[in-house]
């Protein structure tokens, strides 16, 4: 049972664009949500992170939204820059226990 | 460097042979997690130590695999009698103590990528 979803598995997005990924969940005892970036050959680093009493959550370029009665969220990235090219993963956590991770989208920026 | 140190990064292995890897948490986390990422997938869970207790496992987690954390410090994660679908990148993350205030947030090592022959 996938109980975090990213269904864009690839995502292209223009240079100074916005970039939106999104995430579906289905277990409600979910309290808090992350996103992860992904380089190749290395290993998932943190970006953002939203607590379930909030629906939003901004760090610079990078802001996350909650939509807890769809049980959805998502990632706004703007500008987008090169260096932005990708995978992220979404991830969520009950109870300060383990994270669930999505499947990832690859986010490719375009010059 | 005093990230999450992991070892070997990539291991070759015939099916059946037994293979170990390793992992040093950053220093002063209580916490750390094994994770199995495949290709096109997110991490997976496997399982989670605080301090040297296992505290959850995945049923990812067959009964070929075993996981240690003696003293609380590294970890190592055994595979026996090795299978091609063991063929996978490897995680391991670890996380300080909340002290109340949870982030969530792991601190993830480059991965151990193991392909079973």
């Amino acid at each position: 049972d996938q109980q975090v979803k990213q269904n864009s598995p690839s995502l292209s997005v223009q240079e100074g664009r916005i970039s939106i990924l999104n995430c579906d969940y289905t277990n409600s005892m979910f309290d808090y949500f992350l996103w992860y970036k992904k380089y190749p050959a290395e290993g998932p680093t943190f970006l953002i992170s939203i607590s379930s009493i909030k629906d939003k959550n901004e760090d610079g370029r990078f802001t996350v939204f909650l939509n807890k009665s769809a049980k959805h969220l998502s990632l706004h990235i703007v500008p987008s820059q090169p260096g932005d090219s990708a995978v992220y993963f979404c991830a969520a956590s009950a109870e300060a226990q383990k994270l669930v991770f999505g499947q990832g989208t690859r986010l490719t920026i375009n010059p | 460097d005093t990230g999450v140190s992991q070892d070997p990064r990539h291991k070759i292995t015939k099916r059946g042979q037994n293979v170990t890897f390793r992992c040093d948490p950053i220093s002063e986390h209580n916490r750390l997690y094994w994770y199995r990422q495949t290709l096109g997938q997110g991490p997976e869970f496997l399982t989670y130590f605080q301090n040297e207790a296992q505290l959850e496992k995945s049923r990812l987690l067959s009964d070929r695999f075993s996981a240690e954390r003696p003293k609380g410090s590294f970890s190592t994660l055994e595979i026996q009698r090795t299978e091609q679908g063991d063929s996978a990148m490897y995680l391991c993350a670890s996380s300080p103590p909340s002290g109340g205030r949870y982030t969530g947030e792991l601190f993830f090592g480059e991965g151990s990528r193991l392909t079973v022959l």
